[in-house]
């Protein structure tokens, strides 16, 4: 079935770059999104792209999708702490329910 | 503005003890969803609407019901709570499920504990 997968932890300094990646499996999905989850608060919808576009750049977020190897990556540059969260990954738009498939979500924290 | 609100934030229960999670939205949207979030799984849908009176399966509806009386409502009922019905709940709509701009809006979530 589908599946969405993403690594559960990511290290980082201030002011470094932050690469989350995630692969999925459902060549259908027309939509991948990125979500941000801080702690104990719902999910707000960071970006998202389309899955005929290879990039997509939103100020200090980048997203790359390799579409032939299913994989998607969310970069933050300048990584600050307020960037501390859980992302996730999520991939839709292949069926007509409106699901969303979420990864399981990558911790990234952020080191001063 | 624009929201999604969930009651209750937090429920601590005992087994079996019916329990309803209120979910409305104030933008008028036709599409309403529940999700569950556990730790490594992400979130799974558990039901969906596509509009008032029209409900569907997600991938893990045992255990619960839905209704969507009012386009601005979808309480989810759990009759008969079990232990392995403690999640963090999300309650999302968007105006159609169907295109990425729309984008789904999501509740800030009902932790629920079941003893």
């Amino acid at each position: 079935g589908e599946d969405v997968e993403q690594s559960l932890f990511l290290s980082v300094r201030e002011g470094d770059s932050s690469v989350i990646n995630c692969t999925y499996t459902d060549s259908s999905s027309t939509y991948l999104y990125w979500y941000k989850q801080e702690p104990g608060a719902g999910l707000q919808l960071l970006t998202y792209i389309f899955s005929n576009m290879d990039m997509k750049q939103d100020q200090r977020l980048t997203v790359l999708l390799n579409k032939k190897d299913k994989h998607l990556s969310l970069r933050i540059a300048d990584t600050q702490t307020g960037d501390s969260a859980i992302y996730f990954c999520a991939a839709g738009g292949s069926s007509n329910t409106g699901k969303l498939i979420f990864g399981q979500g990558t911790t990234l924290q952020v080191k001063p | 503005e624009a929201q999604v609100t969930q009651n209750p934030r937090y429920l601590i229960t005992v087994t079996g003890k019916k329990l309803t999670v209120t979910c409305s939205q104030n933008m008028n949207h036709e599409y309403m969803s529940w999700y569950r979030q556990d730790p490594g799984l992400g979130l799974r849908q558990i039901y969906y609407s596509m509009n008032v009176e029209v409900t569907d399966k997600g991938d893990v509806p045992e255990g619960y019901k839905v209704s969507r009386k009012e386009k601005r409502n979808f309480p989810l009922i759990l009759e008969s709570p079990s232990p392995n019905q403690t999640s963090l709940y999300f309650c999302a709509s968007s105006s159609t499920p169907f295109t990425a701009k729309e984008t789904q809006y999501f509740g800030p979530g009902t932790r629920l504990l079941v003893l």
